[in-house]
């Protein structure tokens, strides 16, 4: 069976300081992607999507920017954290565009 | 600007009573429809999910209900339980990755 891990589970970081969040996925190869993250009481917004080692698209323009080193390996980064990026920060991963997406248990990132 | 409508923001049901969450949705190359369900803390789990040739589906006390024509669906989550207590997410996609998401509903089942 799939098995997708986060990492930390809660970051406290100051304003300005870099950032790296890091997700992988067990039991599958060549997985579709996702970052999305959770504001307090909101939905889910999807901020980049993977299809591929290398290959990252950016769905809003932010602070942030993805990588995937790996195939089961996607790393979210920030060389400087603002107030605004505190949130809950999901890893999700999917079979193909067009298959179910699963989550992983998230990351709590405080900016403070 | 959302493209899925969920309502209520939140609800209060009596143990052995009905859930009923609501979402609309206006992009009609949307295609398949599922609900998340979130405990506090915790990343969404995959609940049920239901594509346009149905009108209904049917998992064990949960049930999404499909209206093409009107571009809605809901979720009804029978004989609810304490340990249902959770948030609630619709979402929608066309035929490729992009989900859109419901703001959710936080369902509170009083015992």
């Amino acid at each position: 069976s799939q098995t997708i891990h986060q990492w930390p589970a809660t970051l406290v970081q100051p304003v300005g300081s870099p950032l790296s969040l890091e997700c992988t996925v067990e039991g599958t190869s060549n997985p579709n992607l996702y970052w999305y993250r959770q504001a307090a009481g909101r939905g889910l917004q999807l901020l980049f999507y993977s299809v591929g080692i290398g290959q990252i698209s950016s769905e809003v323009p932010q602070n942030l920017s993805a990588s995937r080193p790996q195939d089961r390996q996607f790393i979210l980064s920030s060389k400087k954290l603002l107030l605004s990026d505190s949130g809950f920060y999901l890893c999700a991963w999917s079979r193909g565009a067009n298959y179910e997406q699963y989550f992983g248990p998230g990351t709590r990132l405080t900016v403070t | 600007q959302q493209q899925v409508k969920q309502s209520p923001q939140s609800l209060i049901v009596q143990k052995g009573g009905i859930s009923i969450i609501n979402c609309a949705y206006e992009n009609t190359a949307f295609d398949y429809f599922p609900w998340y369900q979130q405990f506090p803390g915790k990343g969404p789990a995959l609940l049920i999910a239901i594509r346009p040739d149905v009108s209904e589906k049917k998992e064990g006390r949960f049930t999404i209900s499909f209206n093409k024509s009107a571009k809605q669906f809901s979720l009804h989550i029978m004989d609810s339980q304490p340990g249902d207590s959770a948030t609630y997410f619709c979402a929608a996609r066309p035929n490729d990755y992009k989900l859109s998401f419901g703001a959710g509903t936080t369902v509170t089942v009083r015992a």
